[in-house]
């Protein structure tokens, strides 16, 4: 089936570091994919949608000077989380959209700690 | 705005004991409605999808049913390795939009 592999899966940095976190489609092409953000107890709340070749779009009150979005080929994209600060730990989750019955495939999530 | 709402927000059985979770929905378009699991510090794992109000579908313990309004997960005889956080996730508008989300029912099963 189709698989999204998210690395890393859990990453702990400075304060005003920036982290990056891919997301690699392995047997599928992703022309879209789908950053979520979790905090605790809360659902995934959509950050951004990236697409293949072109701009990213940001959810309202989603900074994208803050949260870089790549997309530059059909199986690859990234999330840079620049000049991270504690607020920012979180855990961030992708998702690619249209696989099979199911609709949607699911990195297993990175769980990111500013200290 | 659409939303969708979660009840309750935690929930906890002895094992056996038959229950179901609520998700209730206000949106426009709905085109599909969508259960998942969700262990701690992972990914959401799919269960279900559900298009039509009145469809249901099954897989093992768990039973998801659809209505205009909303949907229910129906866990029957659960086991502790039931436990786990179920998101419920609509999809609107078209094929290939973002899902929105519900913020979950955390299911704790005792044995």
């Amino acid at each position: 089936g189709a698989v999204v592999s998210q690395h890393p899966s859990r990453v702990i940095c400075k304060s005003g570091t920036s982290v990056k976190i891919e997301c690699r489609s392995l047997d599928f092409q992703a022309t879209t994919m789908f950053w979520y953000r979790q905090f605790p107890k809360q659902s995934l709340m959509l950050m951004a949608t990236s697409n293949e070749g072109s701009k990213a779009t940001y959810e309202q009150g989603v900074e994208k000077d803050k949260f870089l979005i790549n997309h530059a080929s059909l199986t690859l994209s990234t999330l840079t989380v620049t000049s991270a600060h504690p607020e920012d730990s979180s855990f961030y989750i992708c998702s690619a959209p249209g696989q099979g019955a199911r609709g949607y495939t699911f990195g297993s999530g990175t769980r990111l700690t500013v200290v | 705005e659409d939303q969708v709402t979660q009840s309750p927000e935690a929930l906890r059985l002895q094992e056996g004991e038959s229950s179901s979770l609520n998700c209730s929905y206000t949106v426009s378009g709905l085109r599909g409605l969508f259960w998942y699991r969700q262990d701690p510090g992972k990914g959401p794992e799919f269960l279900f999808t559900l298009y039509s109000a009145g469809e249901e579908k099954e897989k093992e313990r768990l039973k998801a049913t659809l209505t205009k309004k909303e949907s229910f997960l129906h866990i029957t005889a659960p086991k502790p390795e039931d436990s786990a956080t179920y998101l419920c996730a609509v999809q609107i508008n078209q094929a290939g939009t973002a899902l929105i989300f519900g913020k979950g029912t955390t299911l704790s099963v005792s044995s």
